[in-house]
C-alpha cells in the first residue's frame, strides 16, 4: 500500500516565527511532490510543488524534498494568521497513466497572533 | 483567473437515488479528476479522465459510479444508486498535462 504520512498536528507557531511541515513517502517511484492548503470546509489550494531534489522557493514558502529519505516538507516564514489550515502532502508517479494524487492526512497549523 | 467550477455546491439525496455531480475543468486543460473527501479523512482519489476516456480508478470506483465528458466543456460523476457511506465532499480538479491539479470548490453530498 502506497502511503503518504503527515503529523496530523495540532502544529501551533507563533506570528513571525517559521512553521515547518513535514511528509514521508513510501513509495520510491513517486516522482511530483505538491502542498496544497485547505481552510475548513474549502477545497484545497494548491501552493508549491517540487520535483528535483534540494530547495524551491516561493515567496514565503520553501518546499525541501530528499529522495533518498522519501522525505518532503514544506517551510512558512514570517507566519501570519491567514496561514492557519489545514496543509495536504500529495504524491504523484510520473508514469504514464498514473496521475493520480496519493494524499496525506494533513497537518492542521495554527497561527497565534 | 481561470478556476474550476463545480455545480451544486449542496446535493442532498435519498439513499438509493441517482446522483449527477456537474464540473467544468479549466478550458484549455487535457486531464480531469475526481477525488472524494469523507469528513474528518483525507482526499481520496476515484477516477482519472483522459482523450476522452477513463486512464485510472481506484478501488472506491466501482460500477455504481460512472463519469463522462457529455460536451467540450463540462465533466460528470453519476453515482447510479446512492448509499449512505457515499456522504463526502466530491472535489473535481484538472491539470494542463500530467502534472499540477487545481481543484475546484467541491460539491459537498449528503445521502439520507
Amino acid at each position: 500500500q502506497k502511503e503518504v504520512e503527515q503529523n496530523s498536528g495540532p502544529l501551533s507557531v507563533p506570528e513571525g516565527a517559521i512553521a515547518s511541515l513535514n511528509c514521508t513517502y513510501s513509495d520510491r517511484g513517486s516522482q511530483s511532490f505538491f502542498w496544497y492548503r485547505q481552510y475548513s470546509g474549502k477545497s484545497p489550494e494548491l501552493i508549491m510543488f517540487i520535483y528535483s531534489n534540494g530547495d524551491k522557493e516561493d515567496g514565503r514558502f520553501t518546499a525541501q524534498l530528499n529522495k533518498a529519505s522519501q522525505y518532503v516538507s514544506l517551510l512558512i516564514r514570517d507566519s501570519q494568521p491567514s496561514d492557519s489550515a489545514t496543509y495536504l502532502c500529495a504524491v504523484r508517479m510520473s508514469s504514464f497513466g498514473n496521475e493520480k494524487l496519493t494524499f496525506g492526512t494533513g497537518t492542521r497549523l495554527t497561527i497565534i497572533p | 483567473e481561470p478556476e474550476v467550477t463545480q455545480t451544486p455546491s449542496h446535493q442532498v439525496t435519498q439513499m438509493g437515488q441517482e446522483v449527477i455531480l456537474r464540473c467544468v475543468p479549466i478550458s484549455n486543460h487535457l486531464y480531469f479528476y475526481w477525488y472524494r473527501q469523507i469528513l474528518g479523512q483525507k482526499v481520496e482519489f476515484l477516477v482519472s479522465f483522459y482523450n476522452n476516456e477513463i486512464s485510472e480508478k481506484s478501488e472506491i470506483f466501482d460500477d455504481q459510479f460512472s463519469v463522462e465528458r457529455p460536451d467540450g466543456s463540462n465533466f460528470t460523476l453519476k453515482i447510479r444508486s446512492t448509499k449512505l457511506e457515499d456522504s463526502a465532499m466530491y472535489f473535481c480538479a484538472s491539470s494542463p498535462g500530467a502534472d499540477t491539479q487545481y481543484f475546484g470548490p467541491g460539491t459537498r453530498l449528503t445521502v439520507l
